[in-house]
């Protein structure tokens, strides 16, 4: 099975920026994502990563490290439409594509 | 391509009736999934499937069933509607084949009430 741990909830000040952990134990890491999620919408994706080491993307950047079972998710230059729940999800390759969510981080964002 | 889709949108079912949600999706993708999503949770994997004809359970099975007759539909069937499945659900799909992860491509959800 899998154990997948976010904060529950996190502030920040437009323009700054947060980063949101993610810690996983898995018996069969094959890759993590990262989905982003606004009130009352569906999760669209936002990250993968299934090496060590940082992905970059505009201003969102996913840093994952296999031998910690630890990723991040950085959000430079917060806007206030980056006020969502964001979702780390954690493939095992003994699960044939099942990937496992863990509960979100609320992020809101203030002015 | 309008991407991955779901029917209804909204519903209301009294304890013990039952019904069907329907997912669409034309990308072509092999795998498709149902979740449901409870507030402040996460998804929690109901069933999926790795293509047409097949289906298997996830981590919260009971009191659903499924069907993947064809490639681009998903159906997931309530047979005996419960106040415990009031939710909202969200069908996915993706192309991941068993070595190579892809991401999920969801609907726009189904929210469901049971009273």
């Amino acid at each position: 099975g899998q154990n997948i741990d976010q904060p529950t909830e996190m502030t920040a000040t437009e323009g700054a920026i947060v980063q949101i952990n993610c810690t996983y134990q898995t018996s069969g890491f094959n890759g993590l994502f990262w989905y982003q999620q606004h009130a009352g919408e569906a999760p669209t994706f936002l990250s993968y990563n299934v090496l060590d080491g940082l992905e970059e993307k505009g201003r969102f950047s996913s840093f994952l490290s296999r031998s910690k079972g630890y990723s991040y998710l950085l959000l430079k230059e917060l806007q206030m439409k980056d006020s969502a729940s964001y979702l780390c999800a954690v493939r095992d390759r003994t699960n044939a594509g099942k990937s496992t969510f863990g509960d979100g981080t609320t992020l809101t964002v203030k002015p | 391509n309008a991407g991955v889709t779901q029917t209804p949108k909204f519903r209301v079912l009294k304890t013990g009736q039952s019904m069907t949600l329907l997912c669409a999706q034309d990308m072509n993708h092999e795998y498709m999934y149902w979740y449901r999503q409870d507030p402040g949770m996460g998804l929690r994997l109901i069933h999926y499937s790795v293509g047409e004809g097949t289906t298997a359970k996830g981590e919260v099975p009971d009191g659903y069933n499924v069907s993947r007759l064809k490639k681009q539909n998903f159906l997931l069937g309530l047979e005996s509607a419960a106040p415990s499945q009031t939710s909202v659900y969200f069908c996915a799909s993706s192309l991941n084949t068993e070595t190579v992860s892809y991401e999920q491509y969801f609907g726009p959800g189904t929210r469901l009430t049971v009273t």
